[in-house]
This record gives structure tokens, sequence and C-alpha cells, in this order.
């Protein structure tokens, strides 16, 4: 089925960097949503965005809806060790269906 | 709030068996339950989506025979993979969706279904 390009698919940071990931559709979104994985358990949602140009902060998370409603990113600053699994963006469709990108995969180095 | 339960979280099963599983939202009335597929590395990959008191609205190439799903109150659904082979091996999640939560998904913490 359809799936959102999310990039980076891994990335390796140090514990207090900053982070920035991001998803693009070749379809219009109305919502997007931001979630985390951790291993062997279901996603968390993190964020989720409803109007384009909104920009939307959960603690060091921040992510914003794109103008063109095709895309979307997001931050984590100040990484710490629990940040650690995979972020997935998923847009929602006018007709309610979600589609989920590949996943970014966050590792810390020690 | 908006906690969805899945059980059990691991289920190992042989081949041509049947297994069920059980989603349940614990503090809000899931008016629609999802029902998704995830291999290893992989994204998600919605199977079917159920509303209360219908029938499963399943996503092409996904077998409803084989993979029945019932959404009998607000609070539960079930999927059973019947007849089950290694392929079917896989990690399955449900989410649920309902009010007074906003309307977004919240997603159980997983079915890991080993077929030998």
């Amino acid at each position: 089925g359809q799936q959102l390009n999310q990039s980076p698919q891994s990335m390796f940071i140090q514990e207090g960097e900053d982070v920035s990931m991001n998803c693009t559709s070749s379809s219009i979104f109305n919502t997007w949503l931001w979630y985390k994985q951790d291993p062997g358990e279901g996603p968390v949602l993190l964020i989720a965005l409803y109007k384009a140009g909104e920009l939307t902060s959960n603690g060091r998370l921040t992510a914003q809806f794109g103008i063109t409603r095709k895309d979307s990113f997001l931050n984590i600053s100040a990484s710490i060790p629990s940040d650690v699994g995979i972020y997935f963006c998923a847009g929602r469709h006018p007709d309610d269906k979600i589609i989920f990108g590949k996943g970014t995969r966050l590792h810390i180095l020690p | 709030g908006a906690v969805v339960s899945q059980h059990p979280s691991r289920v190992i099963c042989k081949s041509g068996t049947s297994v069920k599983i059980e989603c349940r939202s614990l503090d809000f009335q899931a008016t629609t339950m999802f029902w998704y597929r995830q291999f290893p590395k992989q994204s998600l990959m919605l199977m079917a989506t159920s509303n209360e008191g219908s029938k499963a609205t399943y996503e092409q190439g996904v077998e409803k025979d084989k993979f029945l799903i019932n959404h009998a109150s607000l609070t539960l659904s079930t999927l059973t993979v019947t007849s089950a082979h290694p392929e079917d091996s896989s990690f399955y999640i449900c989410s649920a969706r309902g009010f007074p939560q906003g309307g977004e998904q919240y997603f159980g913490p997983g079915t890991r279904l080993t077929v030998t």
C-alpha cells in the first residue's frame, strides 16, 4: 500500500544532541501524527497536527505541519537515552485512513 | 487515559490451528478499531478497520476468511487467525479510536504470533 517517505531511516547521535526527522508525501493530508515505538511494543502517540503551518511542542519534542500539507517534521532537543526507539510519521487522508512512514530508528551512542 | 490492551502478548501455535487475539479499550469507548501487521524492521500495514456492530472492512490483499475480525462491543475487538501457517508469524497490533480521546488512534502493546 501507499507509504510516506520518511527520512532518515536511521540516526546515530551522541546524548545531548538535537535530532530532526521528516516525512513527505505526494498526497495532501488533513492530519499529521508522530508516534514512537519501543521494541516489542505498540506505537505511542507523541504529537498530532491538524492545521497547515501548525507548530506544536510536547516537552523536548516539536513538530510542524507543512504549509503544503504534504510534509511534516519532528525535532527532538537535547536527546537522552530513553529517546532511543523508532519514530513513525503518519498522515490521515480525508477518508480517515492513516498511512504510516517506514520509520526513523534513533540510536544514541554511549 | 486512552489505554488499549491486547491479549495475549505472545502466542506460539502449530501450523493449521487457529489463534484469537483480543483488543480492548480500557478507559474509552472505541467506535472504530484497527488491526495492523508489522514484520521485523518494517512499518505498520493496515489489515482491516472495524466499526462496532458492523462487518470489518479489509484492505486489499488481506484475506477476510483467514483473518476474522469481530467488533461486538465498544470496548472489544477480536482478530482470529484461522488455519495459521508459518508465514502468518508476525507482530499484530490493534488500535482504537473513539471519544472522548480526541478521535486519534491509540495503539495496543501488540501480540507476537509465532506459527511453528
